[in-house]
């Protein structure tokens, strides 16, 4: 399977826990991206990289959140000290770099805490 | 900021019929529209998606329409199957599309087909 890939699928946690989401992205796509999604809601944009460098955040993205891609490659988005408000599917999306081109999307990891 | 808003909410249609989903954007400078499938407990998928350079374009059974000058686009599904029944979601760059591809996304519409 060459698509987007993310783990785990489904997390569930006690109120001020830490978590810990990883994405694997389409190869060789430079371009990666975190949406969060409530239920009956759409995706909404968390946080970007263009390979290495987070160049974009969301004001939804509060100082628990922090995310990284270390070598270009997968990501990681930690959560710290958990929120019941923090329960929502987390979507991972990469795309080929260019200046605007299609996004595709992984599972999503479904995270509960409560 | 990028609006997107969605309509309708819930489609519901007999197998055969046609179903048509119609967002509107705030940005007059936006330049790329997708629509995504989600079924429940997956990821968005893509399924069509339109740049602002062309009107139209139709894949098989799906066709997206763009209106410039309104700022509206809308997703026409013909010979709707059971397999159709999903929540689509229509969506838009942030920032006129000038940004570096995040996506606005509209509310979503769950359509159901029935046999």
């Amino acid at each position: 399977d060459t698509g987007v890939s993310q783990n785990p699928r489904h997390k569930i946690t006690k109120r001020g826990q830490n978590v810990t989401f990883r994405c694997d992205p389409i190869s060789e796509h430079n371009r990666l991206y975190w949406y969060r999604q409530t239920l009956g809601q759409g995706p909404e944009f968390l946080t970007y990289f263009q390979n290495e460098a987070q160049l974009e955040k969301s004001r939804l993205l509060s100082d628990r959140f922090s995310a990284e891609r270390p070598k270009g490659s997968f990501s990681t988005l930690e959560i710290q000290r958990t929120e019941q408000g923090d329960s929502a599917m987390y979507l991972c999306a990469s795309s080929p770099g260019q200046v605007q081109e299609t996004q595709y999307f992984g599972p999503g990891t479904r995270l509960l805490v409560l | 900021g990028e609006n997107v808003e969605q309509h309708p909410s819930t489609l519901s249609v007999q197998e055969g019929d046609s179903a048509v989903i119609k967002c509107t954007y705030s940005d007059s400078a936006s330049n790329y529209f997708p629509w995504y499938k989600q079924e429940l407990g997956k990821g968005p998928q893509l399924i069509i998606d339109i740049r602002s350079n062309v009107g139209e374009k139709k894949d098989q059974r799906i066709a997206v329409t763009l209106n410039k000058t309104a700022k509206h686009f809308s997703l026409h599904i013909t010979e709707t199957q059971p397999e159709d029944s999903a929540v689509y979601f229509c969506a838009a760059p942030l920032d006129g599309g000038t940004s570096y591809g995040k996506l606005t996304f509209g509310q979503g519409t769950i359509l159901t087909v029935h046999p």
